[in-house]
């Protein structure tokens, strides 16, 4: 089952701010947070691990709420390079042989 | 190194055709898996391997096969192609362990067209 992403796009101006949510019906191991250009593979952006630690990547920073089996992915100061498709990659606990995505949330940074 | 390599790049097919993707990892990744990517859909998971010889269904199998007798290659088998299966397909690699704690490592992508 496809962890849920929200929202399903967004339009920024370019220093403007944005989050990404993610979130599961299972009890969560790891969350993955990847982003992709049109026409490329994912890259990989940040890995986080239950615990509700939060951790960063230049002005891209993300929490993970255990409790609420929830994740957020902060974007401060978006600058045009962060457009692109973000996907959040979910794994259950017991279950470390799936990696599971989300359906993507689609930004887009004008100047 | 050259990470993981996915070939063709780009392929059509006819209905009812049947074609191997092929996936190979130079990284000695013990988990595997193979995605589809379909627009809206985000990622979904085909396939599964967590070593040579063992495979596992993920979302969306049906119509798939996979095998893996070595630790760098995972094939992905469409058996009678249909326009359903039109897509873009990714294969990605762990170390072992799982993908709890790693990050995956993704091919550059098949694009599938059946017709």
């Amino acid at each position: 089952q496809q962890p849920v992403q929200s929202p399903q796009a967004v339009i920024l101006r370019e220093g403007e701010d944005a989050v990404i949510n993610c979130s599961s019906s299972k009890a969560l191991y790891s969350v993955h947070w990847y982003r992709q250009k049109h026409g490329e593979a994912p890259v990989f952006l940040m890995i986080l691990l239950k615990g509700g630690e939060q951790k960063g990547h230049d002005k891209i920073s993300a929490s993970f709420n255990e409790k609420k089996q929830q994740s957020s992915l902060y974007l401060t100061a978006s600058q045009l390079s962060y457009s692109g498709t973000y996907f959040c990659g979910t794994v259950y606990q017991g279950g470390s042989e799936k990696l599971v995505f989300g359906k993507g949330t689609k930004l887009t940074v004008n100047p | 190194n050259a990470g993981v390599t996915q070939t063709p790049k780009f392929q059509v097919l006819k209905t009812g055709q049947s074609m191997t993707l092929q996936c190979a990892q130079d990284m000695n990744h013990e988990y595997m898996s193979w995605y589809r990517q379909d627009p809206g859909m985000g990622l979904r998971l085909i396939h599964y391997s967590v070593g040579a010889g063992i495979t596992d269904q993920g979302e969306v199998p049906n119509g798939y096969n996979v095998s893996r007798s070595t630790t760098e290659d995972f094939p992905l088998r469409l058996l009678s192609a249909a326009p359903s299966q039109t897509s873009v397909y990714f294969c990605a690699s762990s170390f072992a362990g799982g993908w709890g704690n790693t990050e995956a490592f993704f091919g550059q992508g098949t694009r599938l067209t059946v017709v």
